[in-house]
Parts: C-alpha cells; structure tokens; sequence
C-alpha cells in the first residue's frame, strides 16, 4: 500500500538558512509526488510536482525538490529562508485508483 | 485561476445537529472531495465524487454523508454532530486524470459544542 511519512512535525531555521524538509513514500509502482503549503487560516496550495520527468522538480517561491527512486525520497528544499515562507508543508502521493495519499505535515518557523 | 470556494468558514454547532458544508468549484472539474485535518493526522478522505450523483466512500465516512447534484457543488452532510467531528474541513477538486493538481477552499473551521 502507498503511504507518506514526512519526518519532522516541526522544522525551526534562521532567516537566510537553508530550508531541508523531509519527505519518504512507499509505493510498489511509479508514483506521481506532490508538495503542497498551507499558509495560516487557509487552504492547501500547490509548491510542486513530480510526474517522471526530470527528477529535480522547481516549484514556486525558489523551493525545490529532487525525486530518489533508490530512497524513495522526494525532500523539499530552498536556499535562504525568507519569513513568508513560515506556513505548513505536506508531502502527498499518488500511485492510482482515486486516492492521493497525504503526510501528516510539517510546520516550518522562520527565524528572525 | 481555478476557485473551490467554501461558503462557511466558521461554524459553531451544537452536539445532535444536522450540519451542511457546502462547496462550489469555477472550473467544471468532474472531481470532488471533502477532507478532514486534524493536527498530526494530516488529510484524512472522507468522500470522493467523480462525476453529478456518484460517490465513493474514503477513509473515514462513517458519521458524515454527501451529495452532488450538479456538477460545481459537493455538499458534505452531518447527520447528526459530535463534539469529535470538531475539525477543519477542506473541500478540493480536480480534473479527469488522477495524477493531476488537486485544488483546495479555504477550509471550514466546525466547532461542535
């Protein structure tokens, strides 16, 4: 069965640092993966996705992230943190039927 | 730009009330889903809809039931609400084929006292 698992239910970084969200999937077939960021009191936006083209996807806002099929890996990342950046993060999947498989998520703080 | 617009945002029910959440997307997407996010949980599915009148059952259902009678608008219906039905509801839709972006409301704050 596919499932998520994003590690980190809390990321903190300095603004300027460098971003490292964490996401790993299970699937027994070639997956669609999804980064998707929710700003307080809102919806779920699309960041980026991955639908087996280059496996180094660039999304909106200067995030980024990189498809492992030998990790099963699909982390999220962005260069220099900036305070607008400080929101929730998921990592979804999707391998088939109509179901896309969500983690639990990860609340990113921005430092000052 | 693709709109799912849910039209409360808050809500305060009583416990053994029948609650109604409606939701309506701009961009004729024959998808349809209600989910629900709890803290550390994630998305859960509660239901699906591929097309006007048809449903499928997602990963928690029970206590909650839907309807689609046009194409623009899934409703999710609480028979009955509970105090563990307190959560946030986002409705979301998305075109034909699967791997595609699904898109999300604003969501739907549910207190149930």
């Amino acid at each position: 069965a596919q499932s998520v698992t994003q590690l980190g239910s809390h990321v903190s970084v300095s603004e300027g640092a460098l971003v490292l969200l964490r996401c790993n999937y299970s699937s027994s077939v070639p997956p669609y993966l999804f980064w998707y960021v929710q700003y307080p009191n809102q919806g779920l936006q699309l960041l980026l996705k991955y639908t087996s083209a280059a496996t180094l996807v660039k999304g909106i806002n200067g995030f980024e992230a990189e498809f492992k099929k030998s990790e099963t890996s699909f982390h999220l990342t962005k260069p220099s943190a900036h305070m607008s950046d400080a929101a929730e993060y998921f990592c979804a999947v999707y391998t088939g039927g109509f179901k896309t498989i969500f983690g639990a998520g990860t609340r990113l703080f921005v430092k000052a | 730009d693709v709109k799912v617009t849910q039209s409360s945002r808050y809500l305060v029910k009583r416990t053994g009330e029948k609650v109604f959440l409606e939701c309506v997307q701009d961009m004729d997407h024959e998808n349809m889903f209600w989910y629900r996010q709890d803290p550390g949980l994630g998305l859960r599915l509660i239901y699906f809809s591929y097309d006007v009148k048809m449903k499928e059952k997602g990963d928690i259902p029970e206590g909650y039931s839907v309807s689609r009678e046009k194409k623009e608008r899934f409703s999710l219906i609480l028979e009955s609400a509970s105090t563990n039905q307190t959560s946030m509801y986002l409705c979301a839709s998305r075109s034909g084929t699967f791997g595609n972006t699904i898109y999300f409301g604003e969501g739907s704050w549910l207190t149930v006292v």
